[in-house]
């Protein structure tokens, strides 16, 4: 079945560094969906992406929906304390595929 | 209401007995799916709904497990027996439609089995 890689699995960064995340599939997906989970909430959408070669920016963060549909990064810039917690990748493919997620982005930052 | 709402948002129960999880969607979703998170793990397809009807079970991990939708609205996850692995959080998304819409999460059922 089709199946995301999320890497890296977690990061200790600094504040006010940046930050990158990805995530790459076998297949190709259609929309690719970045989503960031606080402590005992659910995820929260943060950036979706509709065509491939597509930037979008929210704020400090910025992701690419990858030309070969199989892939997708997330950026944060000058990272803050608030921006701990799990960021997951999910992908959606044509035909009524159920939504994929990645493993997840478990981010520290340290002030 | 304004978002997606689930309960009890805790739930300690014992090896052997019945639990059932409420997820309230967001108002006006058809499109409804539950999703299982254990410790430290990515998200795991459960099942979804279109309305009151369910295509695709074949995310539930064993017949233990179901769900029903009434009303197209309010959907309930009935674990049976329940066992010390189905510890986990338990979460609930909505979206307007199937799939291809963007998905509305609650904050979620932490379910411990004792």
């Amino acid at each position: 079945g089709q199946q995301l890689n999320q890497s890296p699995q977690s990061m200790f960064i600094q504040e006010g560094e940046d930050v990158s995340m990805n995530c790459t599939s076998s297949s190709i997906f259609n929309t690719w969906l970045w989503y960031k989970q606080d402590p005992g909430e659910g995820p929260v959408l943060l950036i979706a992406l509709y065509k491939a070669g597509e930037l979008t920016s929210n704020g400090r963060l910025t992701a690419q929906f990858g030309i070969t549909r199989k892939d997708s990064f997330l950026n944060i810039s000058a990272s803050i304390p608030s921006d701990v917690g799990i960021y997951f990748c999910a992908g959606q493919a044509t035909g009524g595929f159920k939504t994929i997620f990645g493993a997840g982005t478990r981010l520290f930052v340290k002030a | 209401g304004a978002g997606v709402s689930q309960s009890p948002s805790n739930k300690v129960t014992e090896k052997g007995k019945d639990v059932e999880l409420r997820c309230d969607p967001i108002s006006g979703h058809t499109a409804l799916y539950w999703y299982r998170q254990s410790l430290g793990q990515g998200l795991e397809f459960l099942i979804y709904f279109q309305g009151n009807s369910a295509p695709d079970k074949s995310g539930l991990p064993s017949d233990r497990f179901s769900a029903e939708r009434t009303g197209g609205s309010v959907s309930t996850l009935t674990i049976q027996r329940t066992q010390q692995e189905d510890s986990a959080v338990y979460l609930c998304a909505s979206s307007l439609g199937l799939f291809t819409d963007t998905q509305y999460f609650g904050p979620g059922t932490r379910l411990t089995v004792l």
